[in-house]
């Protein structure tokens, strides 16, 4: 069965500083992966999917098969950036969530 | 305006007393799901369906039940709900394949 680990409940920087959310997968077949962000008394959204290969909002975030890992990166955080992130991985069934980070930028 | 809606967005009732969620989509998407949200736990998928009349459970099912039986729509029913429902619940919805999940406003169920 497949799994989305995010162990950071919660990540404080100050603006500027650089990010990283760190996304743990397990799964059997090739993975398909993305980060959604939820922004205060908002819906979620789609932040990035790996297989694009973009860069939404400064974010970027790379496959590692090696480490399955998925982690999300920004070099500057900005105020605006404090959210819920969320991993998720795509099987045939629907997309599997992990617990969240919460993304606190402080000014 | 392509989107996922939810009714009701706020719903308190009380233990035992059967309710029903809404979701529709005008987007011709023919994955639906329900997810819960809750601290500490992130998103769960209560139930999820591929096509109409084609559901499935998902990681926490128990206490819910769905029906698909047109493309656009994906109620969410509790037939006696309980205090541990007490919840945010989302429903979403995608196109087959890596697509986009749209998700809907989210209902806030509270259950005394």
């Amino acid at each position: 069965a497949q799994r989305v680990t995010q162990p950071e409940k919660l990540l404080s920087v100050f603006k500027g500083a650089p990010v990283e959310l760190k996304c743990n997968y397990s799964y059997s077949g090739s993975p398909e992966l993305f980060w959604y962000v939820q922004y205060s008394r908002q819906r979620l959204q789609l932040l990035l999917r790996h297989i694009s290969r973009e860069s939404i909002k400064g974010f970027t975030a790379d496959l590692n098969k090696g480490e399955t890992s998925f982690h999300l990166k920004k070099p500057f955080a900005q105020e605006e950036d404090s959210a819920m992130y969320y991993c998720a991985l795509l099987s045939r069934r629907a997309l599997t969530f992990g617990s969240g980070t919460r993304l606190q930028v402080q000014p | 305006e392509a989107q996922v809606t939810q009714n009701p967005r706020y719903l308190i009732t009380v233990t035992g007393k059967k309710l029903t969620v809404t979701c529709s989509q005008n987007m011709n998407h023919e994955y639906m799901s329900w997810y819960r949200q809750d601290p500490g736990l992130g998103l769960r998928q209560i139930y999820y369906s591929m096509n109409v009349e084609v559901t499935d459970k998902g990681d926490v099912p128990e206490g819910y039940k769905v029906s698909r039986k047109e493309k656009r729509n994906f109620p969410l029913i509790l037939e006696s709900p309980s205090p541990n429902q007490t919840s945010l619940y989302f429903c979403a919805s995608r196109l087959g394949g890596s697509h986009e999940q749209y998700f809907g406003p989210g209902t806030r169920l509270t259950v005394t």
